[in-house]
């Protein structure tokens, strides 16, 4: 079974560009997480999909991020403009329905931002 | 403040050496309690879940809660140089998994 697939692997920029970042979760997977890890920290929740409805996005700093998981598959998340403190990896996460399931993490996007 | 601290590390032992991981939380609402493991450049994976307190064992691995003193552990015995790795420790309130993670602690079993 093919694990959740993201890309770039990495990506740098410089400030006040835009970027993007794809997550294919894995198939079957209806609640699709994107995380942001900064340096030495662990994983903070940005937005929650339940299919295709965001269910909880009061993580996500809706000024320069957007999300979107059109058919509830493949989810895209995009910053722009990027700023300096956007330099992080970000997750994907996904996991099947039902209680407490295991969340799935891709191997994530580490961005640079110049 | 966090809701989930953990020391940051990084934690050298032997191989053999018994790998001793903490953590506390202050959020009473806790009810699941996790363990992830991540290699370098590789996203966390699920060792292992608890639900409330009590003690829960899986190979060389135990994970342990106590919520008297919102304190979380995971003991790996036998450590091998393959445990090296990052290990997260997380709360959540909900059995949907809005997950809090600890800023993890870096493990380096040496041969």
């Amino acid at each position: 079974e093919a694990g959740v697939v993201q890309s770039p692997r990495y990506k740098i920029i410089e400030k006040k560009q835009p970027v993007a970042f794809w997550c294919n979760p894995i198939s079957g997977h209806n609640t699709l997480y994107w995380y942001r890890q900064n340096l030495g920290q662990g994983p903070e929740l940005l937005i929650r999909y339940e299919n295709e409805e965001a269910v909880d996005d009061s993580q996500l700093p809706k000024d320069r991020f957007s999300a979107e998981r059109l058919k509830g598959v493949d989810s895209t998340l995009k910053i722009q403009p990027a700023e300096l403190g956007d330099s992080a990896v970000y997750l994907c996460a996904s996991k099947a329905g039902g209680l407490l399931n295991e969340q799935f993490f891709g191997p994530g996007t580490r961005l640079t931002v110049l | 403040q966090k809701e989930v601290e953990q020391d940051p590390g990084p934690l050298s032992v032997p191989e053999g050496a018994i790998v001793s991981l903490n953590c506390t939380y202050s959020n009473s609402a806790f009810q699941y309690f996790m363990w992830y493991r991540q290699y370098s450049r590789k996203g966390p994976e699920l060792l292992m879940y608890t639900y409330s307190s009590g003690n829960k064992e899986d190979g060389r691995f135990t994970a342990q809660v106590d919520k008297s003193s919102k304190y979380i552990s995971l003991f790996i015995r036998d450590s091998q140089p393959s445990d090296s790795a990052t290990y997260l420790c997380a709360g959540t309130t909900d059995s949907w998994g809005k997950l809090q993670f600890g800023a993890g602690t870096q493990v380096v079993v040496t041969p």
